[in-house]
């Protein structure tokens, strides 16, 4: 089973600041590697597929990149509504279609 | 407009079975695969299961692997997870997700709590 390291746990950031996220798979998942966004008390919903390519309706402020094992999530200009734990998930190697174990972006 | 909603958690004792269902509208239901995943009380995501659109195949997490099935009814726009033999780790907030393995739409979850 694939093994998908998020870091770093917890990403302290003022609004209008840049984030990145990082997201490491134990071997090689291709671009096959999806970002979620979970807020406090609802459902996760999907931003990116294939590492780079954006959800329908997800702003532009948010893009992924990387391939293979290294995959990056940026957030270009952090508003109120983005802070929030993201994950990413590797669906080369499926099944399972294992998460990484979050990302919790906090106002700093 | 997807909807994907949930119903059928609760509490459970150990060793007690529920069923999951999950009620979809906005899309054609019966041309697209099912996923349930699961997210403990403060812990991250954890894939549980997927059906094909068909309903011919089947896919399970080894966690429950022999103790969950997943299970569609197109006539019905309903997805469904047989839970039997539970455990007190598989308490967790349980979501529907439309489409596998990349999960497009995700229902607002079901509290599944195993515990006497």
């Amino acid at each position: 089973e694939i093994v998908m390291t998020q870091s770093p746990a917890t990403l302290s950031v003022s609004p209008g600041e840049r984030a990145t996220l990082s997201c490491r798979a134990s071997q090689s998942v291709s671009s096959n590697l999806a970002w979620y966004q979970q807020k406090p008390g609802q459902a996760p919903r999907l931003l990116i597929y294939g590492a780079s390519t954006g959800a329908t309706g997800i702003p532009a402020r948010f893009s992924g990149s990387g391939s293979g094992t290294e995959f990056t999530l940026t957030i270009s200009s952090l508003q109120s509504e983005d802070f929030a734990v993201y994950y990413c998930q590797q669906y080369n190697n499926w099944p399972p279609g294992t998460f990484g174990q979050g990302t919790k972006v906090e106002i700093k | 407009e997807v909807q994907l909603l949930e119903s059928g958690g609760g509490l459970v004792q150990p060793g007690g079975s529920l069923r999951l269902s999950c009620a979809a509208s906005g899309f054609t239901f019966s041309s697209h695969a099912m996923s349930w995943v699961r997210q403990a009380p403060g812990k991250g995501l954890e894939w549980v299961s997927a059906i094909d659109d068909s309903g011919a195949a089947t896919y399970y997490a080894d966690s429950v692997k022999g103790r969950f099935t997943i299970s569609r009814d197109d006539s019905k726009n309903t997805l469904y997870l047989q839970m039997n033999t539970l455990r007190a780790d598989d308490t967790a907030v349980y979501y529907c997700a439309k489409d596998s393995p990349l999960l497009t739409h995700w229902g607002q979850g079901t509290l599944v709590t195993v515990s006497s």
